[in-house]
């Protein structure tokens, strides 16, 4: 299996501030990668595919990078609805799998 | 707009086969275009990915799960189910159905189920 390394495991930052979100593979992936946000009670919701494609509908506030088996989420600006749980998700090769979660918290 | 909908018990004794279904609405179980899988979320936060079907019935199972997981559909109801055998305490989760676009960048999960608890207790 493929193993999906998040860092942080959560963090707290202002309104605001830039936040960033990494993700490392255990192997390489190219770009099947993806990220979800999940809130309290909510299914996860997909903001970013393909690595660095934002999904429609999702504020542009949102970005996303890397190729291979770094990847990196990024919040240029933080809002208080951005509170959640951030996933990453690699689709390369079967059984797909997750990261374990990153926890942004608005101080 | 695709929904998704999970229904079964919410509580499941040891031993036992836990019996789930997902219900379809606004897209056909029949395109091409996705897998329909089983994901399960830990009450530590932590997701694991089940297995899928395909409209052809093929199906992936994650191998950690494969000896007690069967997935199947209902193309006539647009539905697909789940059955996990042998259950205990550890399979204790939230279980959500989700549909995987696999005919673009990044294979993702667009839909999503609002999910359903499962508690294994006797």
């Amino acid at each position: 299996d493929i193993q999906m390394t998040q860092s942080p495991s959560s963090l707290s930052a202002s309104v605001g501030d830039r936040v960033t979100i990494t993700c490392r593979a255990s192997q390489s992936i190219s770009n099947f990668f993806n990220w979800y946000q999940q809130k309290p009670g909510k299914a996860p919701k997909l903001l970013i595919y393909a690595a660095s494609s934002l999904q429609s509908g999702v504020p542009s506030r949102f970005s996303g990078s890397g190729s291979g088996t770094d990847f990196t989420l990024t919040i240029s600006s933080l809002q208080p609805e951005d509170s959640a749980t951030y996933y990453c998700q690699q689709t390369y090769s079967t059984p797909w799998t997750f990261g374990q979660g990153t926890k942004v918290e608005i101080k | 707009q695709v929904q998704l909908q999970e229904s079964g018990p919410g509580l499941v004794k040891p031993s036992q086969t836990l019996s789930l279904t997902c219900s379809v609405s606004g897209g056909s179980i029949s395109n091409g275009d996705y897998y329909w899988s089983w994901i399960r979320q830990y009450p530590g936060k932590a997701l694991e990915w089940i297995g899928y079907i395909y409209y052809s019935g093929n199906t992936y199972y994650n191998p950690s799960l494969k000896s007690r997981v069967t997935i199947s559909l209902d193309t006539s109801k647009n539905q697909f189910s789940l059955r996990l055998s042998s259950v205990t305490a550890a399979d204790t989760a939230m279980y959500y159905c989700a549909s995987q676009n696999i005919a673009v960048a990044g294979r993702y999960f667009d839909y999503w189920g609002q999910g359903t608890l499962v508690t294994v207790s006797s």
